[in-house]
């Protein structure tokens, strides 16, 4: 079990560049989520889904897209990246929401300047 | 006002020390609980569920005060490997399971 994988672990954008982070699980999980986490602060929610073709905005969707079309992908895309999006991005998956641990992916470093 | 909010850290403490780590949540519909430790520059990972009856995994001791609307960690017997950031995190069962986080409290045991 490879667990939650997250490509590319770093990336460097110029602004109004555009990417997509990719993330994978292969636990099964119906839950999948985006976070990014700011230097010394907490994780902030951005999109989530609970299931294949159902997704929802979280704390700070604005900037993002994402699309779930299967139980194992979840991508995240900055259409036109800002200084402001720099950040690191996190996936996670769980089984059933908030009743269970949910599993973090290692992260990409996204700088953009 | 955050609504998630922990103890600003960083803590300091010796080996063996006992050090405990208070956080506070706002939203009293929140209804899991939970703290996450996180290795410098790597992905969070979960430490222990917080029960309302309180529970303890080895050194680690949680605590849940709900009319209070406190969680509470505390770890004996501190140890290097113990050196981390400690997240504090809260759930809604309405909102997909989503987790907010508070900013993390550092910890840093010395030899």
């Amino acid at each position: 079990n490879a667990g939650v994988t997250q490509t590319p672990k770093f990336r460097i954008l110029k602004i109004g560049q555009s990417m997509t982070l990719q993330c994978t699980q292969d636990m099964n999980h119906n839950y999948m989520y985006w976070y990014r986490q700011d230097p010394g602060m907490g994780l902030k929610l951005i999109y989530y889904s609970v299931g294949a073709g159902i997704t929802d905005k979280g704390e700070v969707p604005n900037g993002y897209n994402v699309s779930r079309s299967t139980t194992e992908d979840f991508p995240l895309r900055l259409e036109l990246a800002a200084p402001s999006q720099t950040s690191v991005y996190f996936c996670a998956s769980s089984s059933s929401g908030a009743y269970n641990e949910q599993f973090f992916g290692p992260g990409t470093r996204l700088t953009v300047l | 006002r955050k609504e998630v909010e922990q103890d600003p850290g960083p803590f300091n403490v010796p080996e063996g020390a006992t050090v405990a780590f208070n956080c506070t949540y706002s939203n009293s519909a929140s209804q899991s609980f939970f703290w996450y430790r996180q290795d410098c520059r790597k992905e969070p990972k979960l430490l222990m569920s917080v029960y309302s009856s309180g529970n303890e995994d080895g050194r680690f001791t949680a605590q849940l005060n709900r009319a209070s609307q406190y969680i509470s960690l505390l770890i004996r017997d501190s140890k290097l490997s113990d050196s981390a950031t400690y997240l504090c995190v809260v759930t809604h069962y309405n909102q997909g399971g989503k987790l907010i986080f508070g900013q993390g409290t550092e910890l840093s045991v010395k030899p």
